[in-house]
């Protein structure tokens, strides 16, 4: 079956642009998290919905940073005004359900460089 | 707070060797564990699973792990390297409840000599 699927796979922005980020979970997933992976890192956390709720938005770095998924499906996180210091792989995973063990389901991930 | 330490940012092994991949955690409850693998230009894959049930857990391709509370260690193991075992490889701990993220070590790079 489909797996998670993120567009664009790769986005060069001007410092100062707005960029916005597309996830496609698997169909039927509940959960939906984004993650911040830089270069030589592991995954970092940003933020995690529950359908369209999102209940958790603690790792967002900055206010510059906005997700959403307003209809408990597709999801899209938003960058104002790119800095170089945003530039990283930004992941994608969904699982079933809210249970912590449950298996979290990657995408391919954007790269995103700022100028 | 939950944390996890990859020792050794780059292991290399020779095919056919042994495989192994070390991963503490720290947690205040009792932690699920994970360990992802991620070919280059591709999200992560998940290899196998810690959830409280048996210590020993068997995955994907041969790997396996076992969770040591003792110790607070997840090492990952496989008895003989292939060629196509060569990616990084990351760690995670979840501690549960409403806490629903994982954390990741910062990885290791296996690289599989012929």
């Amino acid at each position: 079956g489909a797996g998670v699927s993120q567009s664009p796979r790769y986005k060069v922005a001007k410092r100062g642009q707005d960029v916005a980020l597309r996830c496609d979970p698997i169909s039927g997933h509940v959960s939906l998290f984004w993650y911040q992976q830089a270069l030589g890192q592991g995954p970092e956390f940003l933020t995690y919905f529950q359908n369209e709720a999102q209940l958790d938005k603690s790792g967002l770095p900055s206010d510059r940073f906005f997700a959403e998924r307003p209809e408990g499906s597709v999801s899209t996180l938003k960058i104002q005004r790119t800095q170089q210091e945003d530039s990283a792989v930004y992941l994608c995973a969904s699982s079933l359900d809210i249970r912590p063990t449950d298996t979290q389901y990657f995408g391919p991930g954007t790269r995103l460089t700022v100028l | 707070a939950q944390s996890v330490t990859q020792l050794g940012s780059h292991v290399s092994v020779s095919e056919g060797a042994l495989v192994l991949l070390r991963c503490n955690y720290s947690s205040s409850v009792p932690p699920y564990l994970f360990w992802y693998v991620q070919y280059p230009n591709q999200g992560l894959q998940l290899l196998l699973k810690y959830t409280s049930a048996a210590t020993l857990v068997k995955g994907i391709n041969g790997f396996e792990a076992e969770f040591k509370k003792s110790e607070t260690s997840f090492h990952l193991t496989k008895p003989s390297a292939h060629m196509s075992d060569a990616a990084e490889y990351f760690c995670a701990v979840n501690s549960g409840g409403s806490n629903y993220k994982l954390t990741f070590g910062k990885g290791t790079l296996l690289t599989v000599n012929p």
